[in-house]
């Protein structure tokens, strides 16, 4: 099956650093990858959608300079949580759409713990 | 906002009894779907059912779509603690040539030995 490999899958860094998250297709192609918030107990909220190639489509509410989006392959998209602060903690997970299943396969997620 | 809604959010039963779990949402969709998340971890997709589909099976999952109400359940039969997750509905309006999912708030299932 599709497999979608997001890392780390845990950071802790200090307030004011800015931190990469990648996330790759290892056995597909993904023109569309997506990018989700999650907090403890909660749904998935998507911040934006990452297209290779273009600029990214970020969700009303998400700072594009704050979150920062590049699909520069069509096997990788990147987030940079900029100038982190402690409120920039959560769990952060990633998908890539496979057209020939109609099924979003998602990364293992990353935890952002900003002291 | 989130348009699809589960419930219950929370759900507690014993290994081999049935869960269910429902979900609604707002908006005329494309399909409907069903992911399953383990306590840190990314999401599993379960099951998929088209807007013109009433039911669909998978395994010990039992999926249903009533599109006039808005609504579908999971039930997953004879459970196992390995099934302890948390299950989001998500739905598709399928209109963007790709898929935006937008996904419940989930219920978190809790199956005892």
């Amino acid at each position: 099956g599709a497999v979608v490999s997001q890392h780390p899958s845990r950071v802790i860094c200090k307030s004011g650093t800015s931190v990469k998250i990648e996330c790759r297709s290892l056995d597909f192609q993904a023109t569309t990858m997506f990018w989700y918030r999650q907090f403890p107990k909660k749904s998935l909220m998507l911040m934006a959608t990452s297209n290779e190639g273009s600029k990214a489509t970020y969700e009303q509410g998400v700072e594009k300079d704050k979150f920062l989006i590049n699909h520069a392959s069509l096997t990788l998209s990147t987030l940079t949580v900029t100038s982190a602060h402690p409120e920039d903690s959560s769990f952060y997970i990633c998908s890539a759409y496979l057209q020939a299943k109609e099924k979003l396969f998602f990364g293992s997620g990353t935890q952002l713990s900003v002291l | 906002s989130q348009q699809g809604e589960e419930d219950p959010q929370a759900l507690s039963i014993q290994e081999g009894e049935n869960a269910t779990m429902n979900c609604s949402y707002k908006t005329s969709i494309n399909n409907l779907q069903w992911y399953r998340q383990n306590s840190g971890r990314g999401l599993v997709h379960l099951i998929l059912i088209r807007s013109n589909e009433r039911e669909k099976h998978s395994g010990r999952l039992r999926v249903t779509l009533d599109t006039s109400k808005k609504s579908s359940s999971l039930l997953i039969t004879a459970s196992r603690a390995a099934d302890t997750a948390s299950y989001f509905c998500a739905t598709d309006r399928g209109n963007s040539g790709y898929s935006t999912l937008t996904f419940g708030k989930g219920t978190m299932l809790l199956v005892s030995p």
